[in-house]
């Protein structure tokens, strides 16, 4: 089966830097996009990956590696409005994106 | 650019009662939309895939004639929960994406919580 593997919850402190993990199982790989979830509101896209390495986009960054199954989300300056969950998904063989559950993120000051 | 509206926002119904949620591209033409339902603390379930003029495809067990979509113009698809009961209730998400490539970003609707009594 497919599957998408993120930790449910971390916490962090303001100003400091955090890294939410996703490895993933599925039928093919096709690109792996994260995406910002705050609380009550829809998703918004954060990043889309598809080559192996790091891509940064300001204070967030984004890592793939293809051949262990693997990336991540770095987010550096932590600030309180980050504070929302963080969904890993992967475009599949057939082009079906599969999401994971997603990584709350705790902020304290 | 990219910006999905939905409506309503939120919406409180009586069991029985059918209830209609629209979702807009506002600045793009949308040639497929997509709806997916949230349980709290849950990822998101994709119930079904539109394309603008055809017949929606629908993910295994979601019921089509409980959940009927309707995807009239490339910047509008719509869905309708039928004869709504309290396990319908949900986080309903539209996404839309602009199309032309195999692998599309897809922006998202503010959602629309839906809560059947």
């Amino acid at each position: 089966g497919q599957n998408i593997d993120q930790p449910t919850e971390m916490t962090a402190t303001e100003g400091a830097i955090v890294q939410i993990n996703c490895t993933y199982q599925t039928s093919g790989f096709n690109g792996l996009f994260w995406y910002q979830q705050h609380a009550g509101e829809a998703p918004t896209f954060l990043s889309y990956n598809v080559l192996d390495g790091l891509e940064e986009k300001g204070r967030f960054s984004s890592f793939l590696s293809r051949s262990k199954g693997y990336s991540y989300l770095l987010l550096k300056e932590l600030q309180m409005k980050d504070s929302a969950s963080y969904l890993c998904a992967v475009v599949d063989s057939n082009y079906q994106l599969i999401w994971g559950a997603g990584t709350k993120l705790i902020i304290k000051p | 650019g990219a910006v999905v509206s939905q409506h309503p926002s939120r919406v409180i119904c009586k069991s029985g009662t059918s209830v209609k949620i629209e979702c807009r591209s506002l600045d793009f033409q949308a040639t497929t939309m997509f709806w997916y339902r949230q349980f709290p603390k849950k990822s998101l379930m994709l119930m079904a895939t539109s394309n603008e003029g055809s017949k929606a495809t629908y993910e295994q067990g979601v019921e089509k004639d409980k959940f009927l979509i309707n995807h009239a113009s490339l910047t509008l698809s719509t869905l309708t929960v039928t004869s709504a009961h309290p396990e319908d209730s949900s986080f309903y998400i539209c996404s839309a994406t602009l199309g032309g490539g195999d692998v599309e970003t897809q922006y998202f609707g503010p959602g629309t919580r839906l809560l059947v009594l």
